[in-house]
């Protein structure tokens, strides 16, 4: 089983700034087969990105995910108020896993 | 608009059974594959289990494998999850998603609301 590790667990920021949120895999994920959700409290997750780097429909152009060997990052280039949530990564390339979030906090 | 809603959870002591129901809208049922997603009071994402767009392939994560049983109905648009041998630990918000795909592991690119099932005598 592939398991993915999620970095840091709380990240602290304003409005305004950068949010870099990691996701580490314990072994190549195969054909990029890599997603990120947002969170909501009281909310189902939502699609964000998928096969690493794609955003999804109706997604805004401040996320944007990338990849390198079993490292994904995915980036809000500039926090919004609404941005303010848990981010979870999941690998559907065998099996399927979810990592363990990162919550985004206002500071 | 594509709609999913998750009914049958409840209450229910150790060891019995409960039968979740998704009833799905808005999107082409028999095209796609679906899946349920678990999350524990203040936890993550657990995957479940998931199903085949025609259910020739069904897939159940360790943690519930012989216990839980995926099915779906597509002349009635519905997805179901029977549950038995229930324990605290699955006690859990269960999800359904639909899946980007047919068949296969795939992403999920809509959820339903979820159904909250709490375990517990």
């Amino acid at each position: 089983e592939i398991v993915l590790t999620q970095s840091p667990g709380t990240l602290s920021l304003s409005p305004g700034e950068r949010a870099t949120l990691s996701c580490r895999a314990s072994q190549s994920v195969s054909s990029s087969y890599l997603a990120w959700y947002q969170q909501k409290p009281g909310q189902a997750p939502r699609l964000l990105i998928y096969g690493a780097s794609s955003r999804a429909t109706g997604i805004p152009d401040r996320f944007s995910g990338s990849e390198s060997g079993t490292d994904f990052t995915l980036t809000i280039s500039r926090l919004e108020p609404e941005d303010f949530a848990v981010y979870y990564c999941q690998q559907y390339g065998s099996s399927l896993t979810f990592g363990g979030g990162t919550r985004v906090e206002i500071k | 608009e594509v709609q999913l809603v998750e009914s049958g959870g409840g209450l229910v002591q150790p060891g019995r059974s409960l039968r979740l129901s998704c009833a799905a809208s808005g999107f082409t049922f028999d095209n796609y594959a679906m899946h349920w997603v678990r999350q524990a009071p203040g936890k993550g994402l657990e995957w479940v289990s998931g199903i085949s767009w025609n259910s020739d392939n069904i897939v159940y994560a360790d943690s519930v494998k012989g216990r839980f049983t995926i099915s779906r109905d597509n002349a009635k648009n519905s997805l179901y999850l029977q549950m038995n041998s229930l324990r605290a630990e699955d006690t859990a918000l269960y999800y359904c998603a639909k899946a980007l795909h047919s068949f296969g592991w795939s992403l999920f690119d809509y959820w339903g609301q979820g159904n909250l099932v709490t375990v517990s005598s």
